[in-house]
């Protein structure tokens, strides 16, 4: 399995541009997380979902940042318009959520966003 | 009560000597606790887990010992190695199956 891949790895963009992230989730993961990590806050989570379906987004932001999933293989993280205080590194993570297993999250590479 | 509280932000450790990071937590309907490695330029990865039924759990040189009564757990890292530096974040599940995650800590091992 390749892992949870997102793209791009990397992204430099003006203040007031938009910016989309995307993930594409382990197969067979129910479960998928966008977070941000930055050196001040930490890892923050931003939002969640459940069998595609948004279950909490309280992290989100503002209204700039939006998450859409719209099948089991595929998710995208928008800011628009952007600006520099969103510089940080996003994360998206997939696990599976139910049973009785521990339901390890396994994190993409991240994708180091600028804005300047 | 919904926070895990970590601690020491950072933490420098000769080599050979023993690594100890430590979390508490309020909200007893946690049911599962994770450590995660994070090395630079890379997204954390599961280390070690542990469930609130036992007291220890330990793999190769990692120890997680968990204290139901003071709702504490913490990271044991034996022989720390220079391999070992990196940021440990440790989590808990809460009843929605969500992951709260501590502050993180940044452990440097000198040689």
């Amino acid at each position: 399995d390749a892992g949870v891949i997102q793209s791009p790895r990397h992204e430099v963009t003006e203040m007031g541009q938009e910016v989309t992230l995307r993930c594409k989730p382990i197969s067979g993961h129910n479960s998928l997380f966008w977070y941000r990590q930055t050196m001040m806050r930490g890892l923050e989570l931003l939002i969640y979902f459940n069998n595609n379906v948004p279950i909490d987004d309280s992290g989100m932001p503002e209204d700039r940042f939006s998450a859409k999933m719209p099948n089991a293989s595929f998710s995208t993280l928008k800011i628009q318009p952007s600006e520099p205080r969103d510089s940080a590194v996003y994360f998206c993570a997939s696990s599976q959520t139910q049973g009785v297993v521990g339901n390890e999250q396994f994190f993409g590479p991240g994708t180091r966003l600028t804005v300047l | 009560q919904q926070q895990v509280k970590q601690s020491p932000q950072s933490l420098i450790v000769q080599k050979g000597g023993i690594s100890i990071i430590n979390c508490a937590y309020e909200n007893t309907a946690f049911d599962y606790f994770p450590w995660y490695q994070q090395f630079p330029g890379k997204g954390p990865a599961l280390l070690i887990a542990i469930r609130p039924d036992v007291s220890e759990k330990k793999e190769g040189r990692f120890t997680i010992s968990f204290n139901k009564s003071a709702k504490q757990f913490s990271l044991h890292i034996m022989d720390s190695q220079p391999g070992d530096s990196a940021t440990y974040f440790c989590a808990a599940r809460d009843s929605n199956y969500q992951l709260i995650w501590g502050a993180g800590t940044k452990l440097i091992i000198k040689p």
